[in-house]
C-alpha cells in the first residue's frame, strides 16, 4: 500500500533552517510528483511547490522563491523539503501530498503525509 | 495568481440535513478543482477531483459539480463523521492554491 511517512517535529530558532523529509513506498516513486503544503495553526493549507521525483525539477510559489529547497533521493524514495531563514510566520504543519496520477503535475493529492510540525521561536 | 472564495465560511447542520458549499474562481480554471476534507490533527483526505469525480473510498453522499469559476460540493444527508472543514484546491495554473475553507459543525 502507498505510504508517506514523514520526519518527525522541529523546533528552530529564528534566522534557522529545517528540512524535513518524506519517504515513500508502496508505488514507482519516480512516476508522480510531489507537493509541499503547509498549515499555520488555526489556518488555511498554503501550496509551496512541486517536484518531480524523476530528474528533480521544482517549481515554487513566489512567496518561498529563495527561501525553500525540494529535492529528491530515488536509492530511498525520498522527497526533502528545506526552509531557510525562518522567521516565527513559518510556524505550521509542512504536509507532502502524491499527485494522484502517473506523469501528471496537476493532479489533486490522493496520498498525503502525517505532517511534521515546525515550530519557530527564540 | 488565481484566487479562491469559499462560501459559507462556516456552517451549521444537522444529521441528515443537505449542505453546499461554494467555491469560486477568479478566473476560469475549466474543472481542475479537488476538494478536500480535514478534520482536527489530521491530514486533508480527498473527495472529489476533476471538479466532479468522486474519488475510491468516499462515500456517494458527496457530490460535486460545476466548472470555469464557479463550482459546488454537496454533502445529501450529513452523517456524524461530516463535521469537518472542507477545502477547494485549483489545479489549472502555479501556484495550485487553496480556498480559505468551510467549516461544517453541528447545530
Amino acid at each position: 500500500q502507498v505510504q508517506l511517512v514523514q520526519s518527525g517535529a522541529e523546533v528552530r530558532k529564528p534566522g534557522a533552517s529545517v528540512k524535513v523529509s518524506c519517504k515513500t513506498s508502496g508505488y514507482t516513486f519516480t512516476s508522480y510528483y510531489m507537493h509541499w503544503v503547509r498549515q499555520a495553526p488555526g489556518q488555511g493549507i498554503e501550496w509551496m511547490g512541486i517536484i518531480n521525483p524523476n530528474g528533480g525539477s521544482t517549481t515554487y510559489t513566489q512567496k518561498f522563491q529563495g527561501r525553500v529547497t525540494m529535492t529528491s533521493d530515488t536509492s530511498t524514495s525520498t522527497v526533502y523539503m528545506e526552509l531557510s531563514s525562518l522567521r516565527s510566520e513559518d510556524t505550521a504543519v509542512f504536509y507532502c501530498a502524491r499527485s494522484c496520477c502517473r506523469y501528471d503535475s496537476s493532479g489533486s493529492y490522493d496520498y498525503w503525509g502525517q505532517g511534521t510540525l515546525v515550530t519557530v521561536s527564540s | 495568481d488565481i484566487q479562491l472564495t469559499q462560501s459559507p465560511s462556516f456552517l451549521s447542520a444537522s444529521i441528515g440535513d443537505k449542505v453546499t458549499i461554494t467555491c469560486r474562481a477568479s478566473q476560469g480554471i475549466s474543472s481542475y478543482l479537488a476538494w478536500y476534507q480535514q478534520k482536527p490533527g489530521k491530514a486533508p483526505n480527498l473527495l472529489i477531483y476533476t471538479a466532479s469525480t468522486l474519488q475510491s473510498g468516499v462515500p456517494s453522499r458527496f457530490s460535486g459539480s460545476g466548472s470555469g469559476t464557479e463550482f459546488t460540493l454537496t454533502i445529501s444527508s450529513l452523517q456524524p463523521e461530516d463535521f469537518a472543514t472542507y477545502y477547494c484546491q485549483q489545479l489549472d495554473s502555479y501556484p495550485f492554491t487553496f480556498g480559505p475553507g468551510t467549516k461544517v459543525d453541528m447545530k
